[in-house]
């Protein structure tokens, strides 16, 4: 079975320093990993993803994420938070045999002023 | 492309009424899912369907909801009897046949309150 963890519930980062939102997985062939976004009272908005090829993935916003194997993990990087960048982010794993998604519970990211 | 289109997108009922949500996927997506969103439990994977079959629908709570894909441009999701434990809110999701390749294009939800 396929599982993602967010070790953390909430991010506090002063607008201008770099961001790191964590991400591990768990998945029993090729991760096919994911982060989202979710602004108050929105749907998810797909931020970038990883298939294969180059571990440094670039995405919407100046986001990045970096894919480690050996660490099983996938976090989500930016190098200057923005305060409108405060929002719900989820880390999702889809399963490489059948289409289902499995989603991390979420980190509140906060960008303070 | 208007994207994912869910209705209602709030809806206040009482315990024991029937409830029907709606979606319109993006055309040409051949996966839908309908997710759940509580501060309690996340998000949860109720259903999905592909090619308007559903294929796993293990996530549904119980036999009050149920879900349909008569055609590959609607789905609805029903509960019946509604329960005040059901209130969440309600997300539909499509994504397109890319090897499992595919991001998830969401809707912007439903919000059910089960009074």
């Amino acid at each position: 079975a396929q599982s993602v963890a967010q070790p953390e519930d909430q991010v506090n980062v002063a607008e201008g320093n770099p961001l790191t939102v964590k991400c591990t997985y768990s998945v029993s062939g090729n991760p096919y990993l994911f982060w989202y976004v979710q602004y108050p009272n929105r749907g998810l908005q797909f931020l970038l993803k990883y298939i294969t090829g180059d571990n440094l993935v670039k995405g919407s916003y100046g986001f990045e994420a970096e894919f480690n194997k050996s660490q099983t993990s996938f976090h989500l990087k930016k190098p200057s938070a923005l305060v409108s960048d405060s929002a719900l982010y989820f880390c999702a794993v889809r399963d490489t045999n059948a289409g289902k998604s499995t989603f991390g519970d979420g980190t509140t990211l906060t960008v303070k002023p | 492309d208007a994207g994912v289109i869910q209705s209602p997108r709030h809806e206040v009922t009482e315990m024991g009424q029937e409830v029907t949500l709606r979606c319109k996927p993006i055309s040409g997506h051949d996966y839908l899912f309908w997710y759940r969103q509580t501060m309690m439990r996340g998000l949860e994977l109720l259903i999905y369907f592909n090619n308007n079959v559903p294929i796993d629908d293990s996530g549904m709570p119980e036999d009050r909801f149920s879900a349909k894909m008569p055609n590959a441009s609607f789905s609805t999701l029903k509960i019946q009897p509604s329960e005040p434990r059901d209130s969440a809110v309600y997300f539909c999701a499509s994504s397109p046949q890319s090897w499992n390749t595919g991001e998830l294009f969401f809707g912007e939800g439903s919000r059910l309150t089960v009074l």
